[in-house]
């Protein structure tokens, strides 16, 4: 069975940097690209950037250029997203998804907190 | 950035009924198109990929139809358990995009 499990959620003071995992079991890791994307309180899907993990190719939109890093760990199943300075309006849940095509499996979501 | 636009916004719908949902891409996309279900406090869940492919477990009253930029998602007899919110998005040019939904909601 495919599962891929994030880390808990975090409540984070402003200015402070953040990494979030999302461990994955049941297939092959290094063959399919794993995606973050972000859903913002009451608002739509935003996909942020994947990665492949065999290769470590990293894509991002450009709306997180930057503002993000997405890494893996090959040899723990992993995949992170980090930040190194939070905001306020980096409040939101995060979720990582295997494209299997399409985002066949993903995560329970990590719910990010942002404040003073 | 391939822009994709979803339409309605809210589409209010009698259990029962037909419901139909359009995905427009700024650009073609080919086949490269992909649907999702989303329900309060749940994580997203594939309904369609390619376009017109089924997920597994995904019950036959969905259904995908669409290439290049004009894509439909179509709910034969919508269950009580239908009401959600869909998203369209494609996987066939960086950066992946979502469109912003649409709400399915009871009439």
């Amino acid at each position: 069975e495919v599962q891929l499990v994030q880390s808990g959620a975090e409540v984070i003071e402003p200015g402070e940097s953040l990494k979030i995992s999302c461990q994955v079991s049941g297939y092959s890791f290094n063959n399919y690209w794993i995606a973050w994307v972000r859903q913002m309180p009451g608002k739509g899907l935003e996909w942020m950037g994947a990665i492949y993990p065999r290769d470590s190719d990293t894509k991002y939109s450009p709306s997180f250029q930057g503002q993000v890093i997405i890494s893996a760990d090959k040899s723990i199943n992993t995949a992170y997203l980090q930040w190194n300075t939070l905001q306020a309006s980096d409040t939101a849940m995060y979720y990582c998804a295997r494209h299997g095509p399409g985002l066949d499996s993903w995560g329970q979501g990590t719910l990010v907190t942002v404040s003073s | 950035e391939i822009v994709m636009t979803q339409s309605p916004a809210t589409l209010s719908v009698s259990p029962g009924e037909r419901a139909t949902l359009s995905c427009r891409a700024s650009k073609s996309v080919s086949s490269s198109l992909a649907w999702y279900q989303q329900k309060p406090g749940q994580a997203p869940r594939l309904l369609i990929s390619g376009a017109s492919t089924r997920a597994t477990g995904i019950p036959a009253r969905f259904s995908g139809s669409g290439s290049g930029t004009e894509f439909t998602l179509t709910v034969s007899s919508l269950q009580s358990e239908d009401f959600a919110v869909y998203y369209c998005q494609q996987y066939n040019n960086w950066p992946w995009t979502f469109g912003q939904g649409t709400k399915v909601e009871i009439k």
